[in-house]
């Protein structure tokens, strides 16, 4: 039972357009939504979160759009760049916090 | 700041032998957590604390024990490792809600 998922594997760009990266959960306790990036053999770096109770969080470049009633989330890149290219994952949390529940991660491919 | 560190950065076990995976974080976090990253699987959480003397089971806790007895550090033992217990294995610390600091990572396999 697979709370939270990305349903595309892979995902391929044009430098300088947009990227959506999309997200589905089925829990609708989870209070904090959270994206990361994740390049090969490091560690997942944290990108941007939403709260539950918003519906648009923006943070340069990348903005996280939540749906509670349709529990869709989506992560947009304007404009893509070749660095980029990474592993993305979305990620929830609950009343605790220490404990976040990953999707299967989409890996993002941005071509110059 | 180092952030979170962990050590070793890679570990070859034979089945059956024991270790302890590092995890140390320098930023007075309260919640710590271990994920272990399996192929098209994403991240699944092993263990967590929520301070210290405080720690609860995620969603894959088998084989693996974990204690905190300070706030900055959080070690993962494997009892007697399998070969189902090679993956990629993340310490995580968190102080607010809506964000999540991971480590570099440990990259074990088990014979």
């Amino acid at each position: 039972d697979q709370q939270v998922k990305q349903n595309s594997p892979s995902l391929s760009v044009q430098e300088g357009r947009i990227s959506i990266l999309n997200c589905d959960y089925t829990n609708s306790m989870f209070d904090y939504f959270l994206w990361y990036k994740k390049y090969p053999a490091e560690g997942p770096t944290f990108l941007i979160s939403i709260s539950s109770i918003k519906d648009k969080n923006e943070d340069g470049r990348f903005t996280v759009f939540l749906n509670k009633s349709a529990k869709h989330l989506s992560l947009h890149i304007v404009p893509s760049q070749p660095g980029d290219s990474a592993v993305y994952f979305c990620a929830a949390s609950g009343t605790s916090y220490g404990k976040l529940t990953f999707g299967q991660g989409t890996i993002l491919t941005v071509h110059p | 700041n180092a952030g979170v560190t962990q050590t070793p950065k890679f570990q070859v076990l034979k089945t059956g032998q024991s270790m302890t995976l590092q995890c140390a974080q320098d930023m007075n976090h309260e919640y710590m957590s271990w994920y272990r990253q399996d192929p098209g699987m994403g991240l699944r959480l092993i263990h967590y604390s929520v301070g210290a003397g405080i720690t609860d089971q995620g969603e894959v806790p088998n084989g693996y024990n974990v204690s905190r007895s300070t706030t900055e550090d959080f070690p993962l033992r494997l009892l007697s490792a399998a070969p189902s217990q090679t993956s990629v294995y993340f310490c995580a610390s968190s102080g607010r809600p809506e964000t999540q600091y991971f480590g570099p990572g440990t990259r074990l396999l088990v014979l």
